[in-house]
């Protein structure tokens, strides 16, 4: 199957930081991604769709400022948590679309705000 | 509103024997459903999808079967082998965006 990859792969900050997460699709070309967030033992939740070239869609409830989402090229997107908190601890995954239908995702970044 | 339901948190199978995920949906426009594998601190897996317009699709160990009628899913996996254990979700996508809606997942484990 197609590869993503996530950098970093985990990350510790001190709160009011921002953080930076990168998406690549590493052997596509991806107009679309997806950002997803994972609570423990719950599913993935849909934050924002990622359009190359155009702004993103976010999901109801997620804050467009908090989570700025930068789709540069095919091949990269980027999320920034900005003015990170304790609440905003979590597992971030990112999925790009490779052709119609199928989500590839990448192996997910682990944020821990102190 | 759950579209997507996975009623079963776990199931636990003997290896070598037929593993069977359930997955149901509420939500008709669905026309596409994935199964993807997922460990923890991992991103998910695609293991293998289906078209709404078919009924079955299969891919070496793993099947999926679509109930339209029923609105229900279900991954049959067999033999079902150790390295299986991991939480599955299964996944709805319609409309021009193609997001995917998640069920909650179940735990597979198979027991040697």
């Amino acid at each position: 199957g197609a590869v993503v990859s996530q950098h970093p792969s985990w990350v510790i900050c001190k709160s009011g930081t921002s953080v930076k997460i990168e998406c690549r699709s590493l052997d596509f070309q991806a107009t679309t991604m997806f950002w997803y967030r994972q609570f423990p033992k719950q599913s993935l939740m849909l934050m924002a769709t990622s359009n190359e070239g155009s702004k993103a869609t976010y999901e109801q409830g997620v804050e467009k400022d908090k989570f700025l989402i930068n789709h540069a090229s095919l091949t990269l997107s980027t999320l920034t948590v900005t003015s990170a908190h304790p609440e905003d601890s979590s597992f971030y995954i990112c999925s790009a679309r490779q052709g119609a239908e199928t989500q590839y995702f990448g192996p997910g970044t682990r944020l821990l705000v102190l | 509103d759950q579209q997507v339901k996975q009623n079963s948190p776990s199931l636990s199978v003997q290896e070598g024997r037929i593993s069977i995920l359930n997955c149901d949906y509420t939500n008709s426009m669905f026309d596409y459903f994935l199964w993807y594998k997922k460990y923890p601190a991992e991103g998910p897996t695609f293991l293998i999808s289906i078209s709404s317009i078919k009924d079955k699709n299969e891919d070496g160990r793993f099947t999926v079967f679509l109930n339209k009628s029923a609105k229900h899913l279900s991954l049959h996996i067999v033999p079902s082998q150790p390295g299986d254990s991991a939480v599955y979700f299964c996944a709805g996508t319609s409309g021009s965006a193609r997001q995917l809606t998640f069920g909650s997942g179940t735990q597979l484990t198979v027991l040697p």
